[in-house]
This record gives C-alpha cells, structure tokens and sequence, in this order.
C-alpha cells in the first residue's frame, strides 16, 4: 500500500522566517496530495493541496511543490508567524481507493 | 455552512465495554470516512462509504469495530468489548463526490480513552 514519509519530525523557525516540510510516498498512482494542519486538541485543517496534473500551487503565505518522477511533494511556508506553530501533516491519495494515507507529522515552532 | 460533527467529544470507558461514536458529515456529502489517530502520529484509515454502502473497510483493526450509515448521512462507528489499545482519537472526514481528488474535510474526532 502507499507509505507516506515526513522530514523533518520537528521544525524550529524564527519568526519571520520560512520554514520547509518534505514528504516522499511510495505509489506512483497518487494523484491528490493534501496538506493538513492540526493545532493541540482540534480537527486537521486543509492547508493546501495539488493535483498531479501541476507542479506548483501557491496561496498567499503557502505554496505545496510535487515532484512526481522523485515521488516527493514539499510545503514551504513564508514569512512565518506564531499562529503557524502546529503540526503539518502530508497525505497522499491511495490507488483505487478514495482514502488518504498520511504521514506521521511535523510540529513546526514559530519562535517569536 | 456547518461543518463536520461528531459526537461524543470526549468518552471514557471501562475495559470491555461497548462505545458508539456518531459523525455527523457535512450535508449533502458522497464520501464519508473514519480515521483512527493515535496520540503523536498521523490519522490511519479506517473504513469508507459511499453513500449508504460501505466500500472498504480494510482499516478496521479487528471485527470488534463496526461501522455504518444507513440512510447514507450520519455515521456511527461502533467498538465492542474496548481494549486498552483502542485508546486514540477517532476522526471523521467528508467529501463532496467520490473522486479520489476531492477535499475531505474532518470533524473535531471523539477522544476516545480505555481504562
């Protein structure tokens, strides 16, 4: 089945700073790939999330790149700020099934 | 609009005791799935519908989990006879359609702990 692999487990930045998150997955079938983020005792909050068909996707702050020949996808967030402190998960979609699997999870710490 | 309900929040029960946990899914969607969250670590699947039918539920960890969704809107996940190790985070997620790209959208998840 698919793996879905996170680096690194913890991210410290400064604020103001940018801050990069990388997963690799394991099935060249995926073609959805979503970014959630999840504060202490909350539900997960889609971020981002590109389709295989693009290669870059960016909403303000937040961009998502995919690189579908290395199977890897990466979230940069800029210019950070203390409410992005949280945990990031990645998640790719599985072949011939509508669910996600997810990878373990980044905490990223805005230091102020 | 509302989003994604589940209820109870929080649950607390005894070793070998039955539970049932409701979502709620965002009116009008497809797609309804349950995720086991374990403290720490990402959501892990655990069974999908498609409208009232359920089309896997290869996620289930043992046949002590049930789930279903009888008029294909609101969910129940049932775990008979808890185990200490079902202690997690039980989260729910809807979408829209049944295309694999569609955005799932989660529910706040019923704590689950097992004394």
């Amino acid at each position: 089945g698919e793996n879905v692999e996170q680096h690194p487990s913890t991210l410290s930045v400064q604020e103001g700073d940018s801050a990069v998150i990388k997963c690799t997955y394991s099935d060249s079938a995926s073609n959805y790939f979503p970014w959630y983020k999840q504060e202490l005792g909350k539900r997960p909050q889609l971020i981002i999330d590109i389709r295989s068909n693009v290669g870059e996707k960016k909403d303000q702050r937040i961009a998502v790149t995919l690189n579908k020949t290395a199977k890897h996808f990466s979230l940069h967030i800029t210019e950070t700020q203390p409410e992005d402190s949280a945990v990031y998960f990645c998640a790719a979609s599985v072949r011939g099934n509508n669910r996600l699997a997810f990878g373990k999870g980044n905490q990223v710490v805005v230091i102020p | 609009g509302a989003g994604v309900s589940q209820s109870p929040r929080y649950k607390v029960a005894k070793r070998g005791q039955d539970v049932a946990l409701r979502c709620d899914p965002i009116s009008g969607h497809v797609s309804l799935f349950w995720y086991q969250q374990a403290l720490g670590q990402g959501p892990e699947f655990l069974t999908y519908f498609q409208n009232e039918a359920q089309l896997d539920k290869s996620g289930l960890p043992s046949d002590r989990f049930f789930a279903e969704r009888p008029e294909g809107s609101v969910s129940t996940l049932k775990i008979q006879r808890t185990q200490q190790e079902d202690s997690a985070v039980y989260l729910c997620a809807s979408s829209f359609s049944t295309a694999s790209t569609d955005t799932q959208y989660f529910g706040p998840g019923t704590r689950l702990t097992v004394l």
